[in-house]
Protein backbone atom coordinates (compact mmCIF):
# COMPACT_ATOMS: atom_id res chain seq x y z
CA UNK A 1 0.00 0.00 0.00
CA UNK A 2 1.45 3.61 -0.89
CA UNK A 3 1.99 5.86 1.91
CA UNK A 4 1.36 9.62 1.86
CA UNK A 5 2.59 11.62 -0.87
CA UNK A 6 3.34 15.27 -0.87
CA UNK A 7 4.99 16.90 -3.44
CA UNK A 8 6.74 18.94 -4.07
CA UNK A 9 9.70 17.75 -1.82
CA UNK A 10 11.73 21.35 -1.65
CA UNK A 11 10.33 24.70 -2.93
CA UNK A 12 12.21 28.37 -2.90
CA UNK A 13 9.71 31.16 -2.87
CA UNK A 14 10.00 34.88 -3.05
CA UNK A 15 8.47 36.90 -0.94
CA UNK A 16 4.58 38.14 -1.83
CA UNK A 17 4.68 35.03 -4.09
CA UNK A 18 2.02 32.11 -2.92
CA UNK A 19 2.65 28.43 -3.56
CA UNK A 20 0.52 25.56 -3.42
CA UNK A 21 1.11 21.95 -1.76
CA UNK A 22 -0.26 18.64 -2.10
CA UNK A 23 -0.59 15.96 -0.72
CA UNK A 24 -2.51 12.04 -1.43
CA UNK A 25 -2.74 10.36 1.12
CA UNK A 26 -3.25 6.50 1.69
CA UNK A 27 -5.44 4.69 -0.24
CA UNK A 28 -9.09 4.89 1.53
CA UNK A 29 -8.08 7.27 3.98
CA UNK A 30 -10.66 9.99 3.95
CA UNK A 31 -9.17 12.86 6.78
CA UNK A 32 -5.79 14.68 6.08
CA UNK A 33 -4.40 16.97 8.38
CA UNK A 34 -1.72 19.57 7.58
CA UNK A 35 0.76 20.86 10.03
CA UNK A 36 3.48 23.59 10.20
CA UNK A 37 7.26 22.59 11.84
CA UNK A 38 9.82 25.61 12.52
CA UNK A 39 12.52 24.96 14.87
CA UNK A 40 10.93 27.68 17.20
CA UNK A 41 7.27 26.62 17.05
CA UNK A 42 7.95 23.23 16.61
CA UNK A 43 4.49 21.16 15.07
CA UNK A 44 1.85 23.88 14.91
CA UNK A 45 -1.49 22.47 13.65
CA UNK A 46 -2.83 24.31 10.58
CA UNK A 47 -5.98 22.51 9.53
CA UNK A 48 -8.10 18.69 9.17
CA UNK A 49 -10.05 18.31 5.98
CA UNK A 50 -12.55 15.01 6.25
CA UNK A 51 -14.48 14.10 3.22
CA UNK A 52 -14.39 17.50 1.42
CA UNK A 53 -15.20 19.06 4.62
CA UNK A 54 -12.54 21.49 7.12
CA UNK A 55 -13.44 19.96 10.33
CA UNK A 56 -10.58 21.91 12.13
CA UNK A 57 -8.86 24.74 11.96
CA UNK A 58 -5.34 25.77 13.70
CA UNK A 59 -4.44 29.75 14.81
CA UNK A 60 -2.83 30.67 11.55
CA UNK A 61 -4.11 33.66 9.76
CA UNK A 62 -6.19 33.68 6.44
CA UNK A 63 -3.12 33.48 4.49
CA UNK A 64 -2.98 30.04 4.82
CA UNK A 65 -6.36 28.01 3.24
CA UNK A 66 -6.31 24.28 2.33
CA UNK A 67 -8.94 22.43 0.44
CA UNK A 68 -9.91 18.47 -0.34
CA UNK A 69 -10.91 17.09 -3.27
CA UNK A 70 -13.44 13.89 -3.65
CA UNK A 71 -10.49 11.64 -4.25
CA UNK A 72 -9.54 12.68 -0.73
CA UNK A 73 -5.76 14.47 -1.97
CA UNK A 74 -5.63 17.77 -0.54
CA UNK A 75 -3.67 20.61 -1.37
CA UNK A 76 -2.98 24.03 1.20
CA UNK A 77 -1.90 27.33 -0.30
CA UNK A 78 -0.02 29.91 1.32
CA UNK A 79 -0.95 33.38 0.04
CA UNK A 80 1.66 36.55 0.22
CA UNK A 81 4.05 34.52 1.53
CA UNK A 82 6.36 35.86 4.46
CA UNK A 83 9.63 34.52 5.11
CA UNK A 84 8.53 33.47 8.53
CA UNK A 85 6.34 30.57 6.39
CA UNK A 86 9.74 28.68 5.24
CA UNK A 87 9.24 25.52 7.37
CA UNK A 88 8.49 21.88 6.77
CA UNK A 89 5.15 21.36 6.14
CA UNK A 90 3.38 18.28 6.75
CA UNK A 91 0.65 16.08 5.87
CA UNK A 92 -1.21 13.35 7.58
CA UNK A 93 -4.01 11.12 6.39
CA UNK A 94 -6.03 8.81 8.88
CA UNK A 95 -8.92 6.32 8.35
CA UNK A 96 -11.01 8.04 10.08
CA UNK A 97 -11.70 11.70 11.74
CA UNK A 98 -11.82 11.98 15.88
CA UNK A 99 -9.24 10.46 18.60
CA UNK A 100 -8.32 6.88 19.03
CA UNK A 101 -6.78 7.11 14.97
CA UNK A 102 -3.12 6.84 14.42
CA UNK A 103 -1.57 9.66 11.66
CA UNK A 104 0.59 8.33 8.91
CA UNK A 105 2.66 11.03 7.85
CA UNK A 106 3.94 12.21 4.52
CA UNK A 107 7.62 13.22 4.39
CA UNK A 108 6.84 16.82 3.73
CA UNK A 109 7.37 19.57 1.69
CA UNK A 110 10.47 21.89 2.45
CA UNK A 111 9.51 25.58 1.63
CA UNK A 112 12.31 28.04 2.23
CA UNK A 113 11.23 31.91 1.96
CA UNK A 114 14.07 34.42 0.24
CA UNK B 1 -0.57 26.05 22.49
CA UNK B 2 1.03 22.79 23.54
CA UNK B 3 -0.62 19.97 24.61
CA UNK B 4 1.88 18.08 25.54
CA UNK B 5 5.48 18.90 26.60
CA UNK B 6 8.86 16.66 26.69
CA UNK B 7 11.08 16.02 28.81
CA UNK B 8 14.25 16.14 28.24
CA UNK B 9 15.11 18.24 25.31
CA UNK B 10 17.97 16.58 24.29
CA UNK B 11 19.55 13.49 25.49
CA UNK B 12 22.58 11.88 24.41
CA UNK B 13 23.77 8.16 25.16
CA UNK B 14 25.89 5.11 23.96
CA UNK B 15 24.47 2.26 22.32
CA UNK B 16 23.19 -0.13 24.34
CA UNK B 17 21.99 2.01 26.96
CA UNK B 18 18.15 2.42 27.61
CA UNK B 19 16.85 5.77 26.79
CA UNK B 20 13.76 7.20 28.58
CA UNK B 21 11.70 9.73 27.82
CA UNK B 22 9.06 11.73 29.68
CA UNK B 23 5.74 13.75 28.54
CA UNK B 24 3.59 15.95 30.49
CA UNK B 25 -0.08 17.16 29.17
CA UNK B 26 -2.91 19.63 30.47
CA UNK B 27 -6.15 18.18 30.01
CA UNK B 28 -7.87 14.69 30.60
CA UNK B 29 -7.06 12.12 27.30
CA UNK B 30 -9.08 9.20 25.51
CA UNK B 31 -5.39 8.66 24.36
CA UNK B 32 -1.77 9.21 24.19
CA UNK B 33 0.36 8.71 21.01
CA UNK B 34 4.31 8.57 20.49
CA UNK B 35 5.83 9.37 17.26
CA UNK B 36 9.33 9.26 15.62
CA UNK B 37 10.97 11.72 13.37
CA UNK B 38 14.12 11.22 11.27
CA UNK B 39 15.94 14.35 10.96
CA UNK B 40 13.50 16.70 8.64
CA UNK B 41 11.57 13.96 7.94
CA UNK B 42 8.09 12.80 8.20
CA UNK B 43 7.17 11.50 11.26
CA UNK B 44 6.21 7.85 12.38
CA UNK B 45 3.52 6.69 14.43
CA UNK B 46 5.64 4.17 17.33
CA UNK B 47 2.35 3.62 19.59
CA UNK B 48 -0.95 4.32 20.71
CA UNK B 49 -2.17 4.16 24.68
CA UNK B 50 -5.17 4.64 26.04
CA UNK B 51 -6.66 6.25 29.13
CA UNK B 52 -7.57 3.08 30.85
CA UNK B 53 -4.22 1.04 30.35
CA UNK B 54 -1.37 1.75 32.17
CA UNK B 55 1.62 0.11 30.05
CA UNK B 56 2.10 -1.12 26.47
CA UNK B 57 5.13 -2.74 24.62
CA UNK B 58 6.04 -2.70 21.29
CA UNK B 59 9.03 -4.51 20.73
CA UNK B 60 12.00 -2.63 22.49
CA UNK B 61 9.68 0.24 22.71
CA UNK B 62 7.83 0.76 26.73
CA UNK B 63 4.95 3.50 27.47
CA UNK B 64 3.34 4.10 30.25
CA UNK B 65 0.76 6.21 31.15
CA UNK B 66 -0.53 8.06 34.56
CA UNK B 67 -3.68 10.21 33.95
CA UNK B 68 -3.68 11.00 37.91
CA UNK B 69 -0.28 13.17 37.20
CA UNK B 70 -1.36 13.77 33.60
CA UNK B 71 2.35 12.19 32.21
CA UNK B 72 3.62 9.08 29.75
CA UNK B 73 6.66 7.52 29.67
CA UNK B 74 8.56 6.39 26.42
CA UNK B 75 11.14 3.90 27.25
CA UNK B 76 14.17 2.64 24.76
CA UNK B 77 15.42 -0.22 25.48
CA UNK B 78 18.61 -1.38 24.19
CA UNK B 79 18.73 1.25 21.76
CA UNK B 80 20.61 1.81 18.58
CA UNK B 81 22.39 4.27 16.78
CA UNK B 82 19.58 4.09 14.11
CA UNK B 83 16.73 5.43 16.90
CA UNK B 84 18.74 8.62 16.97
CA UNK B 85 15.78 10.71 16.20
CA UNK B 86 12.96 13.05 17.67
CA UNK B 87 10.42 11.63 19.31
CA UNK B 88 7.19 13.33 20.39
CA UNK B 89 3.85 12.44 22.24
CA UNK B 90 0.72 13.68 20.80
CA UNK B 91 -2.73 13.99 22.42
CA UNK B 92 -6.23 14.85 21.03
CA UNK B 93 -7.33 18.22 22.87
CA UNK B 94 -10.71 19.46 23.13
CA UNK B 95 -11.04 20.63 19.67
CA UNK B 96 -10.32 17.07 18.13
CA UNK B 97 -7.09 18.34 17.00
CA UNK B 98 -3.76 15.99 17.54
CA UNK B 99 -1.62 18.15 19.08
CA UNK B 100 2.19 17.57 19.25
CA UNK B 101 4.52 18.29 22.16
CA UNK B 102 8.28 20.02 21.56
CA UNK B 103 10.07 16.51 21.25
CA UNK B 104 12.95 15.15 22.39
CA UNK B 105 15.91 14.77 20.49
CA UNK B 106 17.93 11.46 21.14
CA UNK B 107 20.95 10.92 20.26
CA UNK B 108 22.74 7.53 20.30
CA UNK B 109 26.40 7.14 20.14
CA UNK B 110 27.66 3.85 18.32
Amino acid sequence: KAGVTQTPRYLIKTRGQQVTLSCSPISGHRSVSWYQQTPGQGLQFLFEYFSETQRNKGNFPGRFSGRQFSNSRSEMNVSTLELGDSALYLCASSSRTGENTEAFFGQGTRLTVV
Amino acid sequence: SQQGEEDPQALSIQEGENATMNCSYKTSINNLQWYRQNSGRGLVHLILIRSNEREKHSGRLRVTLDTSKKSSSLLITASRAADTASYFCATYNQGGKLIFGQGTELSVKP
